[in-house]
């Protein structure tokens, strides 16, 4: 039971462009949110969070957007630049250290 | 200052063959996190540890599966009787004191491949 889903496995977009990466989670628990971004042989990478009081949270070309409603969070990249070009992973927590995370979104921004 | 390291980066193994992975943590870091990342997969939680004591083991698939850790640093994950469905990416994670809700530092992984 996938209680994080990123439905997008890939997405392409051009330079200059948003980028927008989708995340669903089933869990109501869920109050803490994280992007990772991940390049090849690399370990992820902490990019931005967002606690479930907020339904918004900004650090400079990076925004993420929370839904409890829908159980749903977004990440915008504005504006998307080749080295965006990653794999971003999406993770909830229900309040402790442990996180679920998802399955990740390959994103590929063109020149 | 260093990130947190693993070893080796890349492991390939026989069936039925014991493996050690190593784990570094942020030097400070008292939370250390095993993950595993199957292709295809997400990252799946093994075990955290809190200082030297794992008080949640929940995610380790089965009893091949071991960890432990030192001195309140350096980490191994034991896999005893590899089989080709241990073939992931193991990654390692630490967080720094009262980091709980925070961001984990990650290491770039071992590959382990079981032939």
């Amino acid at each position: 039971d996938q209680q994080v889903k990123q439905n997008s496995p890939s997405l392409s977009v051009q330079e200059g462009r948003i980028s927008i990466l989708n995340c669903d989670y089933t869990n109501s628990m869920f109050d803490y949110f994280l992007w990772y971004k991940k390049y090849p042989a690399e370990g992820p990478t902490f990019l931005i969070s967002i606690s479930s009081i907020k339904d918004k949270n900004e650090d400079g070309r990076f925004t993420v957007f929370l839904n409890k409603s829908a159980k749903h969070l977004s990440l915008h990249i504005v504006p998307s630049q080749p080295g965006d070009s990653a794999v971003y992973f999406c993770a909830a927590s229900g309040g402790t250290y442990k996180y679920i995370f998802g399955t990740g979104t390959r994103l590929k921004v063109l020149a | 200052g260093a990130g947190v390291s693993q070893s080796p980066s890349n492991k390939v193994t026989e069936k039925g063959k014991d493996v050690e992975l190593r784990c570094d943590p942020i030097s400070g870091h008292t939370a250390l996190y095993w993950y595993r990342q199957s292709l295809g997969q997400g990252l799946e939680f093994l075990i955290y540890f809190q200082g030297n004591s794992a008080p949640d083991k929940s995610g380790l698939p089965s009893d091949r599966f071991s960890a432990e850790r030192t001195g309140g640093s350096v980490s191994t994950l034991t896999i005893q009787r590899t089989q080709q469905e241990d073939s992931a990416v193991y990654l390692c994670a630490s967080s720094p004191p009262g980091g709980g809700l925070g961001a984990q530092y990650f290491g770039p992984g071992t590959r382990l491949l079981v032939l």
